[in-house]
């Protein structure tokens, strides 16, 4: 079955590094998205990402945040400099083909545990 | 979104069937029911959708009620592998992001 990959496992940066978060969604999927969760927390939505552009983004998507579709296979989550308060689970997601709805199934990857020292 | 209701946690005996409840009194018309569950230290993972039917699949059951302000999950054997948090989610229209709530923590007793 295709599954969502993600690289690294687990990343630990001082605070004021950048780091690079790396995603393959599932190959025919057209619609990304980026969630966290802090420990013992609920899954935030961080961003949406559809067509080569951003179609929705939360409030904790600042100006530190950003993301791209550098090739046809990978989706990628920057932040530029990190803070204590960015430690948490990353997890990138995909879904569906041209006019997905709601209903259909996201599908989510392993996700990327970031400690920030 | 509309908001959904879920107990904080529920316990099970492995092999028992588990109903997990979701209250969602301001859904619309338009809404879908999504189940999604997190296994300890992984993605979530979608379990079952409905909008107005009750729906099977080989994961689980998804009853919904007839006024679809409260639907209910059904594992109908829960094994040890079943314990995770389950999240009952709303919404419609578009590929929009998934809104999680702190769903219901499931303990699958041996």
């Amino acid at each position: 079955e295709p599954e969502v990959t993600q690289t690294p496992s687990h990343q630990v940066t001082q605070m004021g590094q950048e780091v690079i978060l790396r995603c393959v969604p599932i190959s025919n999927h057209l619609y990304f998205y980026w969630y966290r969760q802090i420990l013992g927390q609920k899954v935030e939505f961080l961003v949406s990402f559809y067509n080569n552009e951003i179609s929705e983004k939360s409030e904790i998507f600042d100006d530190q945040f950003s993301v791209e579709r550098p090739d046809g296979s990978n989706f990628t989550l920057k932040i530029r400099s990190t803070k204590l308060e960015d430690s948490a689970m990353y997890f990138c997601a995909s879904k569906g083909g041209q006019g997905a709805t709601f209903w259909e199934t996201q599908y989510f990857g392993p996700g990327t545990r970031l400690l920030v020292l | 979104d509309a908001k959904t209701t879920q107990p904080n946690s529920m316990e099970s005996n492995e092999e028992e069937p588990v109903h997990l409840p979701c209250n969602h009194s301001t859904i619309s018309g338009t809404d879908y029911i999504h189940w999604y569950r997190q296994l300890p230290s992984q993605g979530p993972e979608y379990v079952i959708h409905g909008l107005t039917s009750n729906v099977n699949n080989r994961m689980a059951s998804l009853a919904i009620a007839e006024d679809r302000k409260s639907s209910t999950l059904i594992l109908h054997r829960a094994t040890l592998r079943d314990a995770a948090v389950y999240y009952c989610i709303l919404g419609s229209g578009s590929a929009r992001q998934l809104t999680f709530g702190s769903g219901t923590q499931l303990t699958v007793l041996p």
